[in-house]
C-alpha cells in the first residue's frame, strides 16, 4: 500500500519570507513524486516532479524540491514568496508497480500575507 | 489550445437526480480520470480509463458510473445512489496510463444538491 502525508494543513507565510511544504510517503517500491498547484475554483497545474538522478528538482515559479529517500520525503521550498504563490499545494505519488495512478496528499493551504 | 474542457462549471441538483458532468480533452491522451475533491481531503480517485472502451473503478466509485466510447470524451454520471454528491469533480488525461503520468486537469465542476 501507498500513502501520502502533508503533515501541515495550512501554512501562513509573510510575503518575501521562505517557505517549505513538507510531504511524506510510504511505499514499499521505487516512486515517482509531483508537487502540483491549485489556484482557487481552478484544476491543478504540475510545478515540478522527480522520476530519477538528481535529487534536487527545480519546478515553476521558482519552486524547489528535494528527494530524501532515507526519510521518504519529497519537500517543496520556495526562498520568498509573492502574494501570488497563495494556493493549495498537492504532493502526489505514483507507484511503480500497479497501475501507475496517482494518489494525492490531503493538500497545504499556503497564505502568504503582505 | 489543447487541453481539458469540464462542462457545466456550476451545477444544482435535486436529491434523488441523476446528473452528468461532461469532459472533453483535444490533448489526444489515451488516459482520462475522474477525481472529487473536498475541503480537507485532497482529491480522491472515482473512477479512470487507460483506452477506449475501457474504464476502471477507483476508490470511491459507489454511486458513480461512467463511459469512455470516444478517445477525447469521458463523462461521469453521479447517480441519486451517491449519498453525498456534493463536492467539487476534477477531470483529468495523461498521454499514457503507465509510467510517469503527469496529468492535466480541467477547471473543475461544482455539484451542489440542494
Amino acid at each position: 500500500a501507498q500513502s501520502v502525508t502533508q503533515l501541515d494543513s495550512q501554512v501562513p507565510v509573510f510575503e518575501e519570507a521562505p517557505v517549505e511544504l513538507r510531504c511524506n510517503y510510504s511505499s514499499s517500491v521505487s516512486v515517482y513524486l509531483f508537487w502540483y498547484v491549485q489556484y482557487p475554483n481552478q484544476g491543478l497545474q504540475l510545478l515540478l516532479k522527480y522520476l530519477s538522478g538528481s535529487t534536487l528538482v527545480k519546478g515553476i515559479n521558482g519552486f524547489e524540491a528535494e528527494f530524501n529517500k532515507s526519510q521518504t520525503s519529497f519537500h517543496l521550498r520556495k526562498p520568498s514568496v509573492h502574494i501570488s504563490d497563495t494556493a493549495e499545494y498537492f504532493c502526489a505519488v505514483i507507484l511503480l508497480r500497479g497501475s501507475y495512478i496517482p494518489t494525492f496528499g490531503r493538500g497545504t493551504s499556503l497564505i502568504v500575507h503582505p | 489550445d489543447g487541453g481539458i474542457t469540464q462542462s457545466p462549471k456550476y451545477l444544482f441538483r435535486k436529491e434523488g437526480q441523476n446528473v452528468t458532468l461532461s469532459c472533453e480533452q483535444n490533448l489526444n491522451h489515451d488516459a482520462m480520470y475522474w477525481y472529487r475533491q473536498d475541503p480537507g481531503q485532497g482529491l480522491r480517485l472515482i473512477y479512470y480509463s487507460q483506452i477506449v472502451n475501457d474504464f476502471q473503478k477507483g476508490d470511491i466509485a459507489e454511486g458513480y458510473s461512467v463511459s469512455r466510447e470516444k478517445k477525447e470524451s469521458f463523462p461521469l454520471t453521479v447517480t441519486s445512489a451517491q449519498k453525498n454528491p456534493t463536492a467539487f469533480y476534477l477531470c483529468a488525461s495523461s498521454e499514457t496510463g503507465g509510467g510517469a503520468n503527469v496529468l492535466t486537469f480541467g477547471a473543475g465542476s461544482r455539484l451542489t444538491v440542494l
